[in-house]
């Protein structure tokens, strides 16, 4: 059974540039979630993708935006991107929507200069 | 934004103690609480999901506890090991699909 992946590890991008970050779910996992945790912070909802529809959505704004594919594999994009945005993304994989386990990817780190 | 809060920041202990810690979070819409174990450089371990008031859950030498009407979750350590060593999150969950995380419990265990 793979584990959730996701690349890259680290990134390093300019304010005002796009970024987009992958993630592979768990074998059979229908439902990705992505997180931003920021320095000194818990992880942050950002949106949640089930069966490659927006299922639920944080407090993030419309730059934020994702994509889940056929296979559950699933991208998060960020335009126009602030100082702010530089943090850890995690994503999370689960069997459904409701109290099932997350199972979290190593993330990737990404720093907006 | 919900307000979930763990306690302490942050502790170190000698291997072989025992220790706890807590998670509060809102008493009202309740739907499960999270717990997961993020050793450094690694990705955040699921310990468990905990759904009912009252619920008790073990795994090894960790266990926890749920009072939901106080709003609140005890994790467990017993007989520390230095491989216990890591940021505890717990996260609650409302009826909608969100987690609404801490901001972790750092413990250390010294050898």
């Amino acid at each position: 059974e793979t584990g959730v992946t996701q690349s890259p590890t680290h990134l390093i991008k300019t304010r005002g540039q796009q970024v987009t970050l992958r993630c592979s779910s768990q074998s059979g996992h229908n439902t990705v979630s992505w997180y931003q945790q920021a320095l000194g912070q818990g992880p942050q909802f950002i949106f949640q993708y089930y069966r490659e529809e927006e299922n639920g959505r944080g407090n993030f704004p419309p730059r934020f935006s994702g994509l889940q594919f056929p296979n559950y594999s699933s991208e998060l994009n960020v335009n126009a991107l602030e100082l702010d945005d530089s943090a850890l993304y995690l994503c999370a994989s689960s069997l459904g929507q409701g109290s099932d386990t997350q199972y979290f990817g190593p993330g990737t780190r990404l720093t907006v200069l | 934004i919900l307000n979930v809060e763990q306690s302490p920041q942050s502790l170190h202990v000698q291997e072989g103690d025992s220790t706890n810690f807590t998670c509060s979070f809102p008493s009202s819409n309740f739907y499960a609480l999270h717990w997961y174990r993020w050793e450094t450089a690694k990705s955040p371990e699921a310990l468990f999901v905990m759904t009912l008031n009252g619920d008790e859950k073990k795994k090894g030498r960790i266990s926890a506890t749920l009072n939901t009407k106080e709003g609140y979750s005890y994790l467990y350590i017993k007989g520390s090991q230095p491989e216990d060593s890591a940021t505890y999150l717990c996260a609650f969950k409302t009826g909608a699909n969100n987690l609404f995380f801490g901001t972790g419990t750092r413990l250390t265990v010294i050898p």
